[in-house]
């Protein structure tokens, strides 16, 4: 079984709708991500949580909510979708020790399109 | 400027060779290095943290110059397998877990 869950895998959708993304893990750590990768730009961050309950907004956080009401938990909303939002989606995990140089672990990610 | 900067590939070697990635950063905040490996539509997977003094694992070798905020990758006898985007990533200090992605240079190795 995979250590960072995401889902769903692939999700086609209309400009407009309400989408969650789910993301959770088995690893223990604190520490959870949610990215978006788009072709030429690499991945950005769009929120962060350090425990349950803690949100910090990333580079790109307009359009998108997150909810953190459990250690393993972390999903991602896009309250009202469009289609710039088409992406690849990655949620991922690291310790929460130390000074934050830690790796990160990443879930297979979410294809999501918005037509 | 991108905070973090790579080679905009793709690169084409045969079975064999050696091929060198090169990366600069440009917060001198940067504390943490590492390489992640993507295959085609994939997840990353780290491949490798990168320390001050260079590091190997096998045919993979790492080095980092903190002067020059510059990192690099080499890898020796390449396999097909290698074949995916290799990921710069940095963390800077005092922001936490936040990693800082380069935008990946793309490797295909050849029969």
């Amino acid at each position: 079984d995979a250590d960072v869950t995401q889902t769903p895998r692939n999700r086609i959708t209309k400009t407009g709708k309400r989408i969650m993304l789910e993301c959770s893990q088995t690893k223990g750590h604190d520490r959870m991500y949610w990215y978006r990768q788009d072709p030429g730009l690499g991945l950005r961050l769009i929120y962060y949580s350090f425990d349950v309950k803690d949100i910090n907004k990333g580079e790109i956080s307009d359009g998108y909510s997150v909810s953190r009401q459990a250690q393993a938990k972390f999903s991602l909303s896009l309250e009202s979708a469009i289609p710039n939002q088409t992406a690849l989606y990655f949620c991922a995990t690291s310790e929460g020790r130390g000074n934050g140089n830690q790796p990160q672990h990443f879930g297979d990610g979410t294809r999501l399109s918005i037509l | 400027r991108k905070e973090v900067e790579q080679d905009p590939g793709p690169f084409n070697v045969p079975e064999g060779a050696t091929v060198a990635f090169n990366c600069t950063y440009s917060n001198s905040a940067s504390q943490s290095f590492f390489w992640y490996r993507q295959d085609c539509r994939k997840e990353p997977k780290l491949l490798m943290s990168v320390y001050s003094s260079g590091n190997e694992d096998g045919r993979f070798t790492a080095q980092l110059n903190r002067a020059s905020q510059y990192i690099s990758l080499l890898i020796r006898d390449s396999k097909l397998s290698d074949s995916a985007t290799y990921l710069c990533v940095v963390n800077v200090r005092n922001q936490g877990g936040k990693l800082i992605f380069g935008q990946g240079t793309e490797l295909s190795v050849k029969p």
